[in-house]
């Protein structure tokens, strides 16, 4: 049974660019939640979607954006790239139901130039 | 709003020495707390979930935690560390809505465990 997956491993912007995150949630799973880890950092939660709509929001611009398709898969999209975007970009996916975990996948790698 | 608080950024341990890792957390409603593990270069692995059942909580890897409600606390500990178990400790609340259901994990900013052989 594959975990989650995230695609690309890395990647390297220049600032002013626009970026597109790919996830795939475990098997089973029907949510998928972003979070952004600064280098030195905990975790930061950007969104979660759950049956195809962003259900719970955290403190970020309107520049990051997503999507969650009907196989539950998910992307994270990240226009007008500034540096201190760079950060390693985590999926977790997990299913609607009560007290379930979170299980992350093992990340995209940003750099932006 | 919910918070985790991690203190000691850095812990350094013998090998076979106690590992002790605190967690502090704030929340207004009965928390859901956890404590993921990141390797170099890895995404997080859950260690161990507390959901309000039993206060000892038993993980892989031999950790445990303990809630105590009378002092916000979540430490994670492990009797004896071995070398394996160096890597970087986050502890998190969950937001919970009304109907119980996950939503956003709050982080602290963890703690990096080095072992010493």
């Amino acid at each position: 049974d594959a975990g989650v997956t995230q695609s690309p491993t890395h990647l390297i912007k220049t600032r002013g660019q626009q970026v597109t995150l790919r996830c795939s949630p475990k098997s089973g799973h029907d949510t998928v939640s972003w979070y952004q880890q600064a280098l030195g950092q905990g975790p930061q939660f950007i969104f979660q979607y759950y049956e195809e709509e962003e259900r719970q929001r955290g403190n970020f611009p309107d520049r990051f954006s997503g999507h969650q398709y009907p196989n539950y898969s998910s992307e994270l999209n990240v226009n007008a790239l500034l540096l201190g975007d760079s950060a390693l970009y985590l999926c977790a996916s997990s299913r609607d139901r009560y007290q379930e975990t979170q299980y992350f996948g093992p990340g995209t790698r940003l750099l932006v130039l | 709003a919910q918070s985790v608080t991690q203190l000691g950024s850095h812990v350094s341990v013998s090998e076979g020495a106690l590992v002790l890792l605190r967690c502090n957390y704030s929340s207004s409603v009965p928390p859901y707390l956890f404590w993921y593990v990141q390797y170099p270069n890895q995404g997080l692995q859950l260690l161990l979930k507390y959901t309000s059942a039993a206060t000892l909580v038993k993980g892989i890897n031999g950790f445990e935690a303990e809630f105590k409600k009378s002092e916000t606390s979540f430490h994670l500990t492990k009797p004896s560390a071995h070398m394996s178990d160096a890597a970087e400790y986050f502890c998190a609340v969950s937001d919970r809505a009304s109907g119980g259901i996950n939503y956003k994990l709050t982080f602290g900013k963890g703690t990096l465990l080095t072992v010493n052989p």
